[in-house]
């Protein structure tokens, strides 16, 4: 079963444009994180964020961790067309092991 | 490191056969992760281990499937007899947890995952 929930289900953008992603999750967590997806690969880890964080930077990824909603916002910023990939937030719950990844956002970078 | 290695990429195999899904994971991790991923439901956890021992087999879909982790360095997903929903592209992901053996250890460490093996069963 999702823990996630990435919104929106497919985005295009403009390269050059930022590209936010929002995640929401139902359960307390221990941490958030995002991962990338090329078509026909493995998830690529991109960042994670702790449940005592709020935000978080990783070149041009900006990930922010409202825990009190219950949701996340991945932002890349000045997006590239190689930046075209479905992205996918994962939560580690604060009880178990278990990784859980939402369904993902397909974000499509039009040159 | 040559990463989570996955075998095979490809198996297109017919209904009642028995599939064997194989997976290495990056030495020295302790975790290892089965995922099946559809366009209908996503990326579902089928099974996870911790220190070669099954924790959480609750994703498993029915006793058609099973997941043994004999050693550190490698892991199997079986389905017998296969069926044509179980038509999928299959990833194993491998992880370090800092801490092992308890109900309150959490995995902080991320996932390195597999390239995957696409399933198509005929």
């Amino acid at each position: 079963s999702q823990q996630g929930e990435e919104d929106p289900q497919a985005l295009s953008i403009q390269e050059g444009e930022n590209a936010t992603m929002n995640c929401s999750y139902k359960t307390s967590i221990n941490n958030l994180q995002w991962y990338r997806q090329n078509s026909g690969r493995g998830l690529v880890h991109l960042i994670l964020i702790r449940s005592n964080e709020r935000e978080k930077h990783s070149g041009r990824l900006r990930v922010t961790l409202d825990t009190s909603k219950k949701s996340s916002s991945l932002l890349i910023t000045a997006s590239r067309a190689a930046d075209t990939a479905s992205y996918f937030c994962a939560t580690e719950g604060n009880r178990d092991d278990k990784i859980i990844f939402g369904k993902g956002t397909r974000l499509h970078i039009l040159p | 490191d040559a990463g989570v290695i996955q075998s095979p990429r490809h198996e297109v195999t017919e209904m009642g056969q028995e599939v064997t899904l194989r997976c290495k994971p990056i030495s020295g991790h302790n975790s290892l992760f089965w995922y099946r991923q559809t366009m209908m439901r996503g990326l579902e956890l089928l099974i996870y281990f911790n220190n070669n021992v099954p924790i959480d087999d609750s994703g498993m879909p029915e006793d058609r499937f099973s997941a043994k982790m004999p050693n550190a360095s490698f892991s199997t997903l079986k389905i017998q007899p296969s069926e044509p929903r179980d038509s999928a592209v299959y990833f194993c992901a491998s992880s370090f947890t800092p801490l092992t053996g308890t109900s309150a250890t959490l995995n902080t460490g991320e996932l390195f995952f597999g390239e995957g093996s696409r399933l198509t069963v005929l």
